[in-house]
């Protein structure tokens, strides 16, 4: 019984282009949201985050936005880059910064 | 310089054996992590330490065993391997009421059990 899900195994998006990355969740206890970054080989490294009080939170060329009432955050990349291209993870908390719940991941491609 | 280390990157043992992961973090962080990274991709935790005592256990099999000899470090030790039991694990860390807890991963271990 999954909390956090990512639907999307994996996005292909144009250099340049938006890269729009989703996340679902179930339990409406969650109120803290991560996205983690994982190149292969490599352990995730932590992106952003958005905390339920807030619907959007912005850091360069990533965005993140939550609504709440959908249960639904999603991760925007613009413009994306061929760097960015790794798997994404979504990660929810309740409350107790001590344990996530993580998505599958999703797998973006940018092609040059 | 690393800041969450773990070896070996690789293990390759058979059914019934017993072996470790060592895991280390020099971020000076109180809180350590043990991940699973299973075939369908999700990472689930297992056990979490903060200063050493154990404040997670997930419905985690008894024959795997967290040790945290100091807050720095937290080894896995792993009974009587099952084919199951192959997966990708990943060690974090994190320190308590830093903005929001973000851990800070381990490049994670491949065990493969034949």
């Amino acid at each position: 019984d999954q909390q956090v899900k990512q639907n999307s195994p994996s996005l292909s998006v144009q250099e340049g282009r938006i890269s729009i990355l989703n996340c679902d969740y179930t339990n409406s206890m969650f109120d803290y949201f991560l996205w983690y970054k994982k190149y292969p080989a490599e352990g995730p490294t932590f992106l952003i985050s958005i905390s339920s009080i807030k619907d959007k939170n912005e850091d360069g060329r990533f965005t993140v936005f939550l609504n709440k009432s959908a249960k639904h955050l999603s991760l925007h990349i613009v413009p994306s880059q061929p760097g960015d291209s790794a798997v994404y993870f979504c990660a929810a908390s309740g409350g107790n910064f001590n344990k996530f719940y993580f998505g599958s991941g999703t797998k973006l491609n940018v092609k040059p | 310089d690393t800041a969450v280390s773990q070896t070996p990157k690789y293990l390759v043992t058979q059914m019934g054996n017993d072996k470790s992961i060592k895991c280390e973090q020099n971020l000076g962080h109180d809180t350590m992590y043990w991940y699973k990274q299973d075939s369908k991709k999700f990472l689930k935790i297992m056990f979490s330490y903060n200063n050493k005592e154990l404040i997670i256990n997930e419905t985690v099999p008894n024959r795997f065993s967290p040790k945290s000899p100091d807050k720095a470090h937290l080894n896995l030790h792993i009974n009587s391997l099952e084919l199951g039991d192959s997966a990708v694990y990943f060690c974090a860390s994190s320190q308590e009421g830093l903005a929001g807890g973000e851990q800070y991963f381990g490049p994670g271990t491949r065990l493969t059990v034949t």
